[in-house]
């Protein structure tokens, strides 16, 4: 059962527009998020992490969207660059680990 | 630099051999971890370590083994008697152990069994 979710595998977007990105989770003991990028043959790096005590959290080009009551959250990057053509996952934590979800290629058409 | 390192890159083993991978971290961090990623799938844990000599079994633990007799270091072994070792394997370190921490990714090591 895939208690984190990212229904979409791949997206395309324009340099400059705005980059969605979507994560469902189904455990409502989930408390803590986070959103990883990942490059080819390389390691997820940490981007942006948001708390449930909060529904926003911004950083720089990127910002992390929670709605608990939908038990969805998104990371909007604006403007999108070639740079972050990548994979981003997500992962949610309510206990000691973290559950990742399947990942979203981004790729950004300059 | 801090960081975590992985070694080697890339593993080639043969069917039935046991193989160790390498994680050594010099960020002074606590909890160290294991994952698995499978193409089309998210990463999956298979063991972590909140502190020096102790290690807890993730979600995908059968066949294999880890041992954190010092803090830098969390070798992972994968034996013979995991199924379907061919992965993409990433060790990761946290500043502690538990819920609401960054946790910091290695470079990967990727396995092929031939």
């Amino acid at each position: 059962d895939q208690q984190v979710k990212q229904n979409s595998p791949s997206l395309s977007v324009q340099e400059g527009r705005i980059s969605i990105l979507n994560c469902d989770y189904t455990n409502s003991m989930f408390d803590y998020f986070l959103w990883y990028k990942k490059y080819p043959a390389e390691g997820p790096t940490f981007l942006i992490s948001i708390s449930s005590i909060k529904d926003k959290n911004e950083d720089g080009r990127f910002t992390v969207f929670l709605n608990k009551s939908a038990k969805h959250l998104s990371l909007h990057i604006v403007p999108s660059q070639p740079g972050d053509s990548a994979v981003y996952f997500c992962a949610a934590s309510g206990t000691y680990k973290y559950i990742f979800g399947t990942g979203t290629r981004l790729k950004v058409l300059a | 630099d801090g960081g975590i390192t992985q070694s080697p890159k890339y593993l080639f083993r043969k069917e039935g051999q046991n193989v160790t991978l390498s994680c050594e971290q010099n960020l002074n961090h606590d909890a160290m971890y294991w994952y698995r990623q499978d193409p089309g799938q998210g990463l999956r844990l298979i063991y972590y370590s909140q502190i020096v000599n102790d290690f807890q079994k993730g979600d995908i633990a059968e066949g294999y083994s880890v041992s954190r007799e010092k803090k830098e270091s969390f070798p992972l072994t994968v034996t013979s008697a995991q199924k379907n070792p061919t992965a993409f394997y990433l060790c990761a370190s946290s500043i502690y152990g538990g819920i609401h921490n960054e946790q910091f990714f290695g470079p990967g090591t990727r396995l092929t069994v031939l």
